[in-house]
């Protein structure tokens, strides 16, 4: 089935640690984003790429980087994890880098640091 | 800047009729989304809109009026699997999107 695969689905993660979430997507999508779901706020954008090659600064980009190799990944690491990290992590691709085409959105990685 | 508003939660009864209402400020315009997020899940695209008016698709439909920074989301025949939450997002004048905090919809039998 076509769609994004998020990678993994839910980690604890000790305060300092690295680690890297992954993101693959499998319909050709050129734009790609990361996004973070805190209880009574919006998604809010942390990265995002046009297209392979290219990445961008969302709203919240502080600890975090990306990287977009070619168009089917986009891995976003947290080189040193902090509490405040902690949060429901979405990975969505779009066909259009306008964004009118709506967005396709991966199941989430569910992230606590401690 | 830019801001959007929904109301944080809503209840309504199986087999009734709900709008959820959006409205926005914004200096750029270039469409507005509604998704729904079922708790634990990723959000799921529901409708687009671009120009002033009503779009209707199924048991929902989508209306906007760009003059009035307002867009709603209409739920008819509701059914218990409508129990979710969902989301307003608007198209900015860079073409990125923001997000409301979204309404999570409790559906009573």
């Amino acid at each position: 089935t076509a769609g994004i695969t998020q990678a993994p689905t839910s980690q604890i993660l000790a305060a300092g640690r690295s680690m890297t979430l992954r993101c693959t997507q499998d319909m050709r999508h050129n734009a790609m984003y990361w996004y973070r779901q805190d209880l009574g706020l919006g998604l809010r954008l942390i990265h995002y790429s046009n297209t392979a090659g290219t990445t961008g600064k969302g709203e919240v980009p502080d600890g975090y980087s990306v990287s977009r190799a070619n168009t089917d990944d986009f891995p976003l690491t947290l080189a040193s994890a902090v509490p405040s990290q902690t949060s429901v992590y979405f990975c969505a691709s779009s066909d259009s880098d306008t964004g009118a085409g709506g967005y396709t959105f991966g199941s989430g990685t569910r992230l606590t640091v401690v | 800047g830019q801001n959007i508003d929904q109301p944080t939660e809503m209840t309504a009864t199986e087999g009734a009729i709900v709008q959820i209402n959006c409205t926005y400020q914004t200096s750029g315009f270039n469409g507005l989304f509604w998704y729904q997020q079922h708790a634990g899940e990723a959000p799921t695209f529901l409708s687009y809109n671009v120009l002033d008016g009503l779009e209707e698709k199924g048991r929902f439909s989508s209306f906007l009026s760009r003059s009035k920074g307002y867009s709603y989301l209409l739920l008819k025949e509701l059914q218990m699997k409508d129990s979710a939450s969902y989301l307003c997002a608007l198209v900015d004048s860079n073409y990125q999107l923001i997000w409301g905090a979204g309404t999570k919809l409790i559906i009573k039998p």
